[in-house]
């Protein structure tokens, strides 16, 4: 199974900052990743397709970047409804396979 | 709009049966593969199981492999996962997505429990 290793697992930061989480695959994933965005009890928001395509809908201020094995999403500036969880996914080859998430809290 | 409903969720022993449901509306279902990813409670997101947009492939975790089974029926706009011998590490929000994964239904409990 591809392994789905982000960083960190939480991330405490203040609004208006720029943050950027880190995905990295056990082995290369060409541009096959997910970004999804949790708040709780609410089901997981897909923000970004194919390592940097924005969903429709998605504000311009998320963006994600890399190919193969290393990936990042980045807020550019945190605004108060992006305080959540966040999740990358792997979809090159079964079994599909998430991160353990990282959680974005209020510094 | 794109509705995915999942139900059928609740409070079932080990070893029993459960057959989770999720109704989609707003799109084309007969055209999308779906899948069925889990989050125990606490934990993060688990994918499961994902079937083509005709139901003649299908594809699972390893851990569920040989006890559940996902289909669908297509003139019912209707994804299904039948869980056999359920354990107490199953029990989880279970969700129904498309392939796309564009869009989720709400999930519904599992709780595995003697």
């Amino acid at each position: 199974d591809i392994q789905m290793t982000q960083s960190p697992s939480t991330l405490s930061a203040s609004v208006g900052d720029r943050v950027t989480i880190t995905c990295r695959a056990s082995q290369t994933i060409s541009s096959w990743l997910a970004w999804y965005q949790q708040t709780p009890g609410r089901a997981p928001k897909l923000l970004i397709y194919k390592a940097s395509t924005l969903e429709r809908g998605v504000p311009s201020r998320f963006s994600g970047s890399g190919s193969g094995t290393h990936f990042t999403l980045s807020i550019s500036s945190l605004q108060p409804d992006d305080f959540a969880t966040y999740y990358c996914q792997q979809y090159s080859g079964f079994p599909w396979t998430f991160g353990q998430g990282t959680k974005v809290d209020v510094k | 709009q794109v509705q995915l409903v999942e139900s059928g969720g609740g409070v079932v022993q080990p070893g029993r049966s459960l057959r989770l449901s999720c109704v989609a509306s707003g799109f084309t279902f007969s055209d999308y593969g779906m899948q069925w990813v889990r989050q125990a409670p606490g934990e993060g997101l688990e994918w499961v199981a994902l079937i083509s947009y005709d139901g003649t492939q299908s594809y699972y975790k390893d851990s569920v492999k040989g006890r559940f089974i996902i289909s669908r029926d297509n003139s019912k706009n209707t994804l299904y996962l039948q869980m056999n011998s359920p354990r107490t590490d199953d029990t989880a929000i279970y969700y129904c997505a498309k392939e796309e994964h564009d869009h989720w239904g709400q999930g519904t409990l599992v709780t595995v429990t003697s």
